[in-house]
């Protein structure tokens, strides 16, 4: 059964860190891998798309890598803000499937 | 922009009672999905449907069914509402070739006392 794990399940930093959020996947066939916020009691709102062809993706401050021969992926964040204090997901798409696994998630916290 | 509207953010409902959520997307995309959300479990799959009057069952689809009578469209239906049904329910949408992005709705938080 293909896993989504993500570590570590809560992070806290302190305002302007660049910080590092994981992604591991257990199964390589991967058509893509997308990273998504998740703020309290909201619905996810997608960040970034990484394509299985690519290796990484930039949006701002953001920066996301996909690695499939480890089965990794990171979400890189450059000095961090009290509004990037999210949950944030990642979500895989295996190749031949139309359904999506998500990881469980890392609560981000920072602080001013 | 990608809309996908739930059209409810919270819903209360009683032990036994049927209950509809409702989920419609604006982008014309082929695949529809209903997840649940629970702490430290993570989105779990229920159903997805990937064309109309088609679905496909998830991870956890007892005690729920699924219907998709237009494209737009994908409803959630709790037969029979059970207190381990309360949680937050997340609807999402995506084009059916596989190289494209998810797009979620706002979620339903629903409570069955």
């Amino acid at each position: 059964k293909q896993e989504v794990t993500q570590i570590p399940a809560a992070l806290s930093v302190p305002e302007g860190e660049n910080l590092v959020l994981n992604c591991s996947f257990t199964d390589s066939a991967i058509y893509n891998l997308q990273w998504f916020r998740q703020d309290p009691g909201k619905g996810l709102t997608s960040l970034l798309l990484i394509q299985s062809s690519q290796r990484e993706q930039t949006s701002g401050r953001l920066n996301a890598s996909l690695d499939k021969s480890s089965g990794r992926s990171t979400l890189y964040i450059a000095a961090s803000q009290p509004g990037d204090s999210a949950t944030y997901l990642c979500r895989m798409r295996r190749g031949g499937s139309e359904k999506l696994v998500f990881g469980k998630g890392t609560k981000l916290t920072v602080n001013p | 922009d990608v809309k996908v509207t739930q059209s409810s953010r919270y819903l209360v409902k009683r032990t036994g009672e049927k209950v509809f959520l409702e989920c419609v997307q604006d982008m014309d995309h082929e695949n529809m999905f209903w997840y649940r959300q629970d702490p430290g479990l993570g989105l779990r799959l229920i159903y997805f449907s990937y064309d109309v009057k088609m679905k496909e069952k998830g991870d956890i689809p007892e005690g729920y069914s699924v219907s998709r009578e237009k494209k737009e469209r994908f409803s959630l239906i709790l037969e029979s509402a059970s207190t381990n049904q309360t949680s937050m329910y997340l609807c999402a949408s995506s084009l059916g070739q596989s190289h494209t992005e998810a797009f979620f709705g706002q979620g339903t938080r629903l409570t069955v006392v």
